[in-house]
């Protein structure tokens, strides 16, 4: 079956401090990956997404992401945090052919000033 | 931008009753999914359409209908609600490129339906 596994609940870090949240992948044939944000009582807003080509994807809001295929990761990092960066993160994997997503559990990023 | 458009934003129910979803997507979006998400829970499949045909189908309840109109705009139909039913329920939209699965969806701000 294909999945995709957030294994920290939480993460926090100080503002200003590099943050990475995890995220790793079960798949058959090439992964399609994507991270989203959400924040409370909002909808789920797209950061980025690796369908092929360099492994260092970039993204909105100063996000990047660094896919690993020997590792089956695809982990979201940010050089410096804002506290505004405080919110749910969900990465998700495109499966099927007409893009059904499937998410992980969510990380929730906590950034204190 | 023209983002994804939900209404009603906020609906209450009564156990037992109905409940109708409506989904606008972004133009020229001819792709439309629908998504639960239980409290604390990541967001679940429920189904989708492509060019008004249904596309494919998550873990949707028989209860539940949907379909898409000639407009591209969508309705999730909820019938003989339980408390369980209780959600946030989200609408994306994307374009489905020639060949292609690589597009993005985008979500709309959800409905949350509660259930009474």
């Amino acid at each position: 079956a294909q999945s995709v596994a957030q294994p920290e609940d939480q993460v926090k870090v100080a503002e200003g401090n590099p943050l990475t949240v995890k995220c790793t992948y079960s798949v058959s044939g090439n992964p399609y990956l994507f991270w989203y944000v959400q924040y409370p009582n909002r909808g789920l807003q797209f950061l980025l997404k690796y369908i092929t080509g360099d492994n260092l994807v970039k993204g909105s809001y100063g996000f990047e992401a660094e896919f690993n295929k020997s590792q089956t990761s695809f982990h979201l990092k940010k050089p410096s945090a804002l506290v505004s960066d405080s919110a749910l993160y969900f990465c998700a994997v495109r499966v099927g052919g007409y893009n059904k997503l499937i998410f992980g559990a969510g990380t929730r990023l906590a950034v204190h000033p | 931008a023209a983002g994804v458009i939900q209404s009603p934003r906020h609906l209450i129910k009564e156990k037992r009753e109905t409940a109708t979803l409506k989904c606008y997507p972004i133009p020229r979006h001819d792709t439309v999914y629908w998504y639960q998400q239980g409290p604390g829970q990541d967001p679940q499949f429920l189904i989708s359409f492509y060019e008004k045909m249904q596309s494919d189908k998550g873990s949707i309840p028989d209860r539940f209908s949907a379909q898409q109109f000639s407009d591209y705009h969508s309705e999730l139909n909820m019938s003989s609600l339980e408390l369980g039913d209780s959600a946030l329920y989200f609408c994306a939209s994307s374009f489905q490129t020639t060949g292609g699965s690589t597009d993005t969806q985008y979500f709309g701000p959800g409905t949350r339906l509660t259930v009474l």
